[in-house]
């Protein structure tokens, strides 16, 4: 079964630029969707078809998707965006295991 | 505004039957594929199985193949979730969502959550 690998955390301090990987065979010959999970919440969705971003998502968020690598970026990381974060394959539906985002 | 409300968690014994349930408003409900998704405790995310406008097509992830079933009924704006034979790792969150019609648009709204626990 396929499979997606993602680091468990990554730390950003405030302004600073947050990048968060996903990883899978091929992966940039598949459609890649990313969501932000703040505790107690459900997810959203902050990145779809690898780049675009949905209404009302800010533009420090993007995406990009090569080779067997996926990013998530955030640019200019505010406190806020402290959430856990999951990459997702469309075409099956697999998701990556998460990453928690710590801003400090 | 576009809701959706799950409801029909709860505790049920290991072998037992649960039907979850999804209200669904402030979108064409008939034109939308949707999924239910959910999350173990303190884990990630899992699909769980997802159904085309008509209902003419499921699918349903390998955990729950056999065990699962997913439905809709388009007059009432509603999704099922039918989860037969149920186990302890069955235990998580369970989400109502919608598929974005975008091509490979992901999945754009997402319910509250309905909590199933299967415990003896």
């Amino acid at each position: 079964s396929y499979e997606l690998s993602q680091p468990p955390s990554v730390s950003v301090s405030p302004g600073q630029t947050a990048s968060i990987t996903c990883s899978g065979d091929k992966l940039g010959d598949k459609p890649v969707c990313w969501y932000q999970q703040k505790p107690g919440q459900s997810p959203v969705l902050v990145i779809y078809q690898d780049t675009k971003r949905p209404s009302g998502i800010p533009e420090r968020f993007s995406g990009s998707n090569s080779g067997n690598t996926a990013t998530l970026t955030i640019s200019g990381t505010h406190v806020m965006d402290e959430a856990d974060y999951y990459c997702q394959t469309w075409d099956i539906k697999v998701f990556g295991g998460g990453t928690k985002l710590t801003v400090l | 505004e576009v809701q959706l409300v799950d409801s029909g968690g709860g505790l049920v014994q290991p072998g037992g039957s649960l039907r979850l349930s999804c209200a669904t408003s402030g979108f064409m409900f008939s034109a939308y594929w949707m999924s239910w998704v959910r999350q173990a405790p303190r884990k990630g995310l899992e699909w769980v199985a997802d159904i085309k406008q008509d209902g003419s097509e499921k699918y349903h992830g390998n955990s729950v193949k056999g065990r699962f079933t997913i439905s809709r009924d388009n007059a009432k704006n509603s999704l099922f979730l039918q989860m037969n034979s149920l186990r302890v790792e069955d235990t998580a969150v369970y989400y109502c969502v919608r598929e974005s019609v975008a091509p490979w648009g992901g999945f754009d709204y997402w319910g509250q959550g309905t909590l199933v626990t299967v415990s003896s």
